[in-house]
């Protein structure tokens, strides 16, 4: 357990509204990442940041957007929700030095778009 | 781009040896990963490798070729508690130093009596 926990576990919403969801770690790790997975696509990285206010996109940025203020939390905001974004999302964090350790994931959230 | 290979599912019988295949084909290679996932649950971390050869951890073990694009996982002494999806994952050289990981879809195994 790497202290890292989503916030809420599972949501359900409608098309158009606004979506954030919380990554909370804490043990002051500086590299933390979205994922979302998909039957058929595995896991796939969303925003990843490497330290406070440094953000960068990943392979399925389009639609997200991502805000770190202070360490322990990293946000992912659907400003508005489409079906296709009804997934579930993983946070992560690396361990060791320069991100050269392995990534733990956070229990996930389940978001469904209606 | 990234291209990461491994087989949908596959079936093992209790006490049995398994392994589980991955090809990839990456712009940047800076390490291998194996992740077990039971179902809803969150991935966890089983194996690492950077160099060519054989990893040993307990009943997993995880090999790595570079130059053929290829890595395996071999599970012996089959359990029941072994039936999960095993994600392969390979890491790249990313902007900031970040330790990003790309994803093959996972392989289901399901493990019989």
């Amino acid at each position: 357990d790497a202290g890292i926990t989503q916030s809420p576990r599972h949501k359900v919403t409608e098309t158009g509204t606004p979506v954030t969801l919380r990554c909370h770690q804490t043990e002051n790790h500086r590299y933390m990442y979205w994922y979302r997975q998909d039957p058929g696509h595995g896991l796939r990285l969303i925003h990843y940041s490497y330290g406070v206010k440094d953000t960068d996109k990943g392979e399925v940025s389009d639609g997200y957007s991502v805000s770190r203020s202070k360490t322990e939390d990293f946000l992912l905001t659907l400003e508005s929700a489409t079906s296709s974004q009804t997934s579930v999302y993983f946070c992560a964090i690396s361990l060791g030095l320069a991100a050269m350790g392995e990534q733990f994931f956070g229990p996930g959230t389940r978001l469904t778009v209606l | 781009g990234q291209n990461i290979d491994q087989p949908t599912e596959m079936t093992a019988t209790e006490g049995a040896i398994v392994q589980i295949n991955c090809t990839y084909q990456t712009s940047g290679f800076n390490g291998l990963f194996w992740y077990q996932q039971h179902a809803g649950e969150a991935p966890t971390f089983l194996s690492y490798n950077v160099l060519d050869g054989l990893e040993e951890k307990g009943r997993f073990s995880s090999f790595l070729s570079r130059s053929k694009g290829y890595s395996y996982l071999l599970l012996k002494e089959l359990q029941m508690k072994d039936s999960a999806s095993y994600l392969c994952a390979v890491r790249d050289f990313s902007p900031g130093g970040a330790n990003n990981l790309f994803f093959g879809t996972g392989t289901r195994l399901t493990v019989i009596p």
